[in-house]
């Protein structure tokens, strides 16, 4: 079965400082991974997916992450934070069975930028 | 290009109520999903629904009906509310099919007295 864990609940960082938020996946097969954010009150957006192509995933506000099978993990980094990053982050693993896309989110990551 | 669109946005019921929610697809989908998200959590698969029948469903006792429409849209029915329902449920569209993104609504936020 298909699982996700972020291993950090609450992230704080200052502008202008990198972001790290940690996922690690369980999959019985290739999976397909993405992250999304939640801003407050605000539903979900997409920020990037990896579906087994290239590794290193770019997606939307400068993050990116980095699919690495061997530590079965998808990192969502960023060089620099901006205060509008604050926001819940959700790392999530999708399971397509009969042609039917469902997916497992985590828990998720609350990030918190500061002046 | 319109979105996913819910509606109501928030609704407040007491315990043994009934309540209806509102999905529209994103145009051009034809697959509707809906969430759970419980207060600090992530969001819970409920089900999904694709020529107008369920296709999927996740842990959610059978209080918990849908329906999709000729149109793609879709209803979450929760009947004999519980307080653990108060909740924000989503609700995604996508293509059959695809393995790429789910476009989420806004979201209804429902409180259970």
């Amino acid at each position: 079965a298909q699982s996700v864990t972020q291993l950090d609940s609450h992230v704080s960082v200052s502008e202008g400082t990198p972001v790290l938020l940690r996922c690690n996946y369980s999959s019985s097969y290739s999976p397909s991974l993405f992250w999304y954010v939640q801003h407050p009150n605000k539903g979900l957006q997409l920020l990037l997916k990896y579906t087994s192509a290239a590794t290193l995933v770019k997606g939307i506000n400068g993050f990116e992450a980095e699919f690495k099978k061997s530590e079965t993990s998808f990192h969502l980094t960023k060089p620099s934070a901006h205060m509008s990053d604050a926001a819940e982050y959700f790392c999530v693993v999708s399971r397509l069975s009969g042609g039917y896309n469902k997916l497992i989110f985590g828990a998720g990551t609350r990030l918190a930028v500061h002046p | 290009d319109a979105g996913v669109t819910q509606s109501p946005t928030h609704l407040i019921k007491t315990r043994g109520q009934q309540v209806t929610l509102r999905c529209s697809p994103k145009s051009g989908h034809d697959t509707v999903s809906w969430y759970q998200q419980a207060l600090g959590q992530g969001p819970q698969f409920i089900f999904q629904y694709y020529e107008e029948e369920e296709r999927q469903r996740g842990n959610f006792p059978d209080r918990f009906s849908g329906h999709q429409f000729p149109n793609y849209s879709s209803e979450l029915n929760v009947n004999a509310l519980l307080l653990g329902d108060s909740a924000l449920y989503l609700c995604a569209s996508s293509l059959f099919g695809d393995t790429g993104e789910l476009f989420f609504g806004e979201g209804s936020r429902l409180t259970v007295l």
